[in-house]
């Protein structure tokens, strides 16, 4: 079983509408974040958590929001879907214990809005 | 201004032949780590290689290398004997500071075809 899982995988939604994503880890790792991937611009942090009382905007909060319901789970909301939040997203742990503090992705959930 | 650079949207290979991907860096923090992920068409994020900033010997996983110069503030990374399989995007990450407390950040990303 994954590490790291995403729901849902794929979801099309309408312009206005509050969508959740989900993010679920196995790992035991303390560190969430959540990014989103558009074409020729990487990855852009949204939001990340150290830990189930610390909550702290990325680059491009604006239009999200989060919850870190436990360890183990911390979820991404838009409030109101507009179109230019169509994107990739993904939920990725990282540990706290030593170096490298490399970083474990989901497989992604691929956004539209339309 | 990026803290992580990577000049190259697209590269192009020969199978078996080794290919260099470049990713310069800014910062002024002394400790940081550098690392390379690989994203396949499949859309995982795969974790490659990690370089830290006081570590004297260049980082090497297998057919991955890390040539780091750091008065150059650049980390490049070398793929040896190419293989169709390394066909994907790869994207350049850095950390900033000591411990875990630290935010990643991304490169834009090079995209790698190997060619047979």
């Amino acid at each position: 079983d994954a590490d790291v899982t995403q729901t849902p995988r794929n979801r099309i939604t309408k312009t206005g509408k509050r969508i959740m994503l989900e993010c679920s880890q196995t790992k035991g790792h303390d560190r969430m974040y959540w990014y989103r991937q558009d074409p020729g611009l990487g990855l852009r942090l949204i939001y990340y958590s150290f830990d189930v009382k610390d909550i702290n905007k990325g680059e491009i909060s604006d239009g999200y929001s989060v919850s870190r319901q436990a360890q183990a789970k911390f979820s991404l909301s838009l409030e109101s879907a507009i179109p230019n939040q169509t994107a990739l997203y993904f939920c990725a742990t990282s540990d706290m214990g030593g170096a490298p503090y490399e970083q474990y992705f989901g497989p992604g959930t691929r956004l539209t809005v339309t | 201004a990026q803290k992580i650079t990577q000049t190259q949207p697209g590269m192009f290979v020969q199978e078996k032949e080794a290919v260099t991907l470049d990713c310069t860096y800014d910062t002024s923090d002394p400790s940081y780590g550098l690392f390379w992920y690989k994203q396949p068409s499949s859309g995982e994020m795969i974790f490659l290689i990690y370089q830290g900033s006081y570590d004297q010997q260049n980082a090497t996983e297998g057919r991955y290398s890390l040539n780091f110069q750091k008065a150059r503030k650049s980390a490049n990374l070398v793929i040896s004997a190419s293989q169709l399989g390394d066909s994907a995007m790869y994207f350049c990450a850095m950390r900033e500071g000591s411990g875990g407390s630290y935010i990643p950040t991304f490169g834009r990303g090079t995209s790698l075809i190997v060619h047979p």
